[in-house]
């Protein structure tokens, strides 16, 4: 079975402040996605980024990075210079790739409440 | 519609009554998820069409849950027979391919 587990409930720091999300995941797949969403008080997903599992290779997106780390089944999300905006629930997700037939069905961790203070 | 529509935003249901979640999805995309949301939870599959074709129900918690797409379009998520419990955000995505989905705003169902 999968599992995604993002052990930091709430997190609160101060603008200009940098701040890393930590997500865990399990799974028998050799093939999986990973991927990480904002949900903003208004409450729609906004999708951050996607990974395959054979690329390890962290990625930078202005001021949002991401670690993936297989070894240690890790995929940790990074935002540099925080800002008030930033502050949402993100969730971390798991998708395994077995074929359009069974669809990309998602299975999230419970969220990080990021509270950005001015 | 530039997203995915989900109508309505909010709905209050009396214990017992029978309820129906109404998801537009965007435009030409197959794939269609409904995914429910319990408060401080993370969002918890539900089912998956493509087009019309139910091809996963496994997450419906009951049999009072039911889900349609009958034109591969639209659908409906409907709920029989509201407990407490089944108050929460339920949530539609719908995606092209098989990998990315996009989210709707979601509908926050509360039972009293």
């Amino acid at each position: 079975a999968q599992k995604v587990t993002q052990a930091q409930t709430e997190i609160s720091v101060v603008e200009k402040e940098d701040v890393t999300l930590d997500c865990v995941y399990e799974t028998r797949d050799t093939t999986y996605y990973l991927f990480w969403y904002k949900q903003p008080p208004s409450g729609e997903l906004v999708f951050l980024i996607r990974r395959n599992s054979f690329d390890e290779q962290n990625e930078i997106s202005g001021r949002y990075s991401w670690n993936f780390q297989k070894s240690t089944s890790s995929f940790n999300f990074t935002i540099t210079a925080s800002q008030v905006v930033d502050s949402a629930v993100y969730f971390c997700a798991l998708s395994e790739a077995s074929g359009e037939t069974s669809g990309s069905r998602l299975t999230f961790g419970e969220g990080t409440q990021l509270t950005v203070n001015p | 519609g530039a997203g995915v529509s989900q109508s309505p935003r909010y709905k209050v249901a009396k214990r017992g009554q029978d309820v129906a979640l109404r998801c537009d999805p965007i435009s030409g995309h197959v794939s269609l998820f409904w995914y429910q949301q319990a408060l401080g939870q993370g969002p918890e599959f539900l089912t998956y069409f493509q087009n019309e074709a139910q091809l996963d129900k496994s997450g419906l918690p009951s049999d009072r849950f039911f889900a349609e797409r009958p034109e591969g379009s639209v659908s409906t998520l409907k709920i029989q027979r509201t407990q407490q419990e089944d108050s929460a955000v339920y949530l539609c995505a719908s995606s092209e391919t098989w990998i990315e989905a996009f989210f709707g705003q979601g509908t926050r169902l509360t039972v009293v």
